[in-house]
């Protein structure tokens, strides 16, 4: 079936640093997602992505984070500078559609880990 | 904002039994609860949703149950089998499938 490739999947950085998540969605899809799970706890809704524009973020989207897609290739998360609460599982999701969960197909994510 | 608690951690059945997973949510504005599983090394699957229009959905071995008074709502799989094994995350959301909040998984473990 449709698959969403995350690269990489494990990311070691130091904090203050800049990092970059790579997300290459499922080809025709045209809503995009980032989602963050800290160790041993709920993953929870970072921002959503389509025509060039955030259209929702969440709290926890600090200003240092920022998402792209430029010309329909990864759909990226940077975050710049990092710091040790960033440390956590990053999984991408895209969507063909504004609808039901069973459009939404996650990534595997992208262990992140700053030190 | 929305928080979803998913009540078992852990659940073993035996192969053939049943396995109930119950979730909670806060937020009465949250109208879409969907379901997915996650395999061993493997990324999360959608498995079944349930919207706030009705109060019972079913597919196959799986039935969801939503009751808005008490905001909880429960996956049964039923005939339980070896491959549905995984931890399974409810979840909720006021929109579709934008802004979805999780709860925490349930490994469920199918034992012969």
């Amino acid at each position: 079936g449709p698959k969403v490739l995350q690269i990489p999947s494990h990311q070691i950085i130091d904090m203050g640093q800049m990092v970059t998540l790579n997300c290459d969605p499922v080809s025709n899809h045209l809503y995009f997602y980032w989602y963050k799970q800290i160790l041993g706890q709920q993953m929870e809704f970072l921002v959503n992505f389509y025509n060039g524009k955030v259209m929702e973020k969440s709290k926890l989207f600090k200003d240092q984070f920022s998402v792209e897609r430029p010309d329909g290739s990864y759909f990226t998360l940077k975050i710049q500078p990092t710091a040790l609460e960033d440390s956590a599982v990053y999984f991408c999701a895209s969507s063909s559609d504004r609808g039901g969960a069973e459009t939404l197909y996650f990534g595997s994510g992208t262990r992140l880990t700053v030190l | 904002g929305e928080k979803v608690e998913q009540h078992e951690s852990t659940l073993s059945v035996r192969e053939g039994d049943s396995a109930v997973i119950n979730c909670t949510y806060t937020d009465t504005a949250s109208s879409y609860f969907p379901w997915y599983k996650q395999e061993a090394g493997k990324s999360l699957h959608f498995v079944i949703d349930i919207r706030s229009n009705v109060d019972r959905k079913q597919s196959q071995r799986l039935t969801v149950l939503l009751d808005k008074k008490a905001k909880r709502f429960s996956l049964h799989i039923t005939a339980t089998q070896p491959e549905d094994s995984a931890i399974y995350f409810c979840a909720a959301s006021n929109n579709y499938a934008q802004g979805l909040t999780f709860g925490l998984g349930t490994r469920v473990s199918v034992f012969p």
